[in-house]
């Protein structure tokens, strides 16, 4: 497997747009996660999915951030309008499921710079 | 308070030492713990978890857990220069299933 892809690798846009980040998790894995790391805020947890449905999205900052999961093998973040601290590098994760040792295999990031 | 807190480091070790990496935890309730290794601009990796209490061990890595003082940590014997990156612990709750916490992650530095 080729592990959990995620696009684009790097992201430059200005204040106001909107930005869409993508991911397709490892094929059979039922829960899918996205982070958000920042050097001041660490790995912060947005949202998750089990089985395509969101699970938990506490973390996602305000309302301009939203994910979908149309189908087992894709997912998107979306930011709209984007604005400067939202810049960040954003991960993808991915976990088999429902234990207590279970591992989340992460993607290679999305690193998103907002002017 | 943190939910997870570690020491930012930088954590500089020479070659052949042992690092030792720790982190706490504030929720009694949480059950497995987990060791990721994140090398600078890439993701993390998962090192090894433990969710009981004492000692585990795998090659030159050990976790040790001790849920009374709400303390893990992570030791690396024979610390090579491939160790330098930052070592972030992680804390979920069997209440909310997958869902983990991170602590903020420990930089190491392992010195020729």
């Amino acid at each position: 497997d080729a592990g959990v892809i995620q696009s684009p690798r790097h992201e430059v846009t200005e204040m106001g747009q909107e930005v869409t980040l993508r991911c397709k998790p490892i094929s059979g894995h039922d829960y899918l996660f996205w982070y958000r790391q920042t050097m001041m805020r660490g790995l912060e947890l947005l949202i998750y999915f089990n089985n395509n449905v969101p699970i938990d999205d506490s973390g996602m900052p305000e309302d301009r951030f939203s994910a979908k999961m149309p189908n087992a093998s894709f997912s998107t973040l979306k930011i709209q309008p984007s604005e400067p601290r939202d810049s960040a590098v954003y991960f993808c994760a991915s976990s088999p499921g429902l234990a207590v040792y279970n591992e989340q295999f992460f993607g290679p990031g999305t690193r998103l710079t907002v002017l | 308070q943190k939910e997870v807190e570690q020491n930012s480091g930088p954590l500089s070790v020479p070659e052949g030492a042992i690092a030792s990496l720790n982190c706490t935890y504030s929720d009694r309730g949480s059950q497995s713990f987990f060791w990721y290794r994140q090398y600078s601009g890439k993701s993390p990796e998962l090192i090894m978890f433990i969710y009981s209490n004492g000692d585990k061990e795998d090659g030159r890595f050990t976790a040790q857990l001790n849920k009374a003082s709400q303390y893990v940590s992570l030791l690396i014997r024979d610390s090579q220069p491939s160790d330098s990156a930052t070592y972030l612990c992680a804390v979920n709750n069997a209440g909310t299933a997958s869902k983990l916490t991170f602590g903020t992650g420990t930089r190491l530095q392992v010195t020729l």
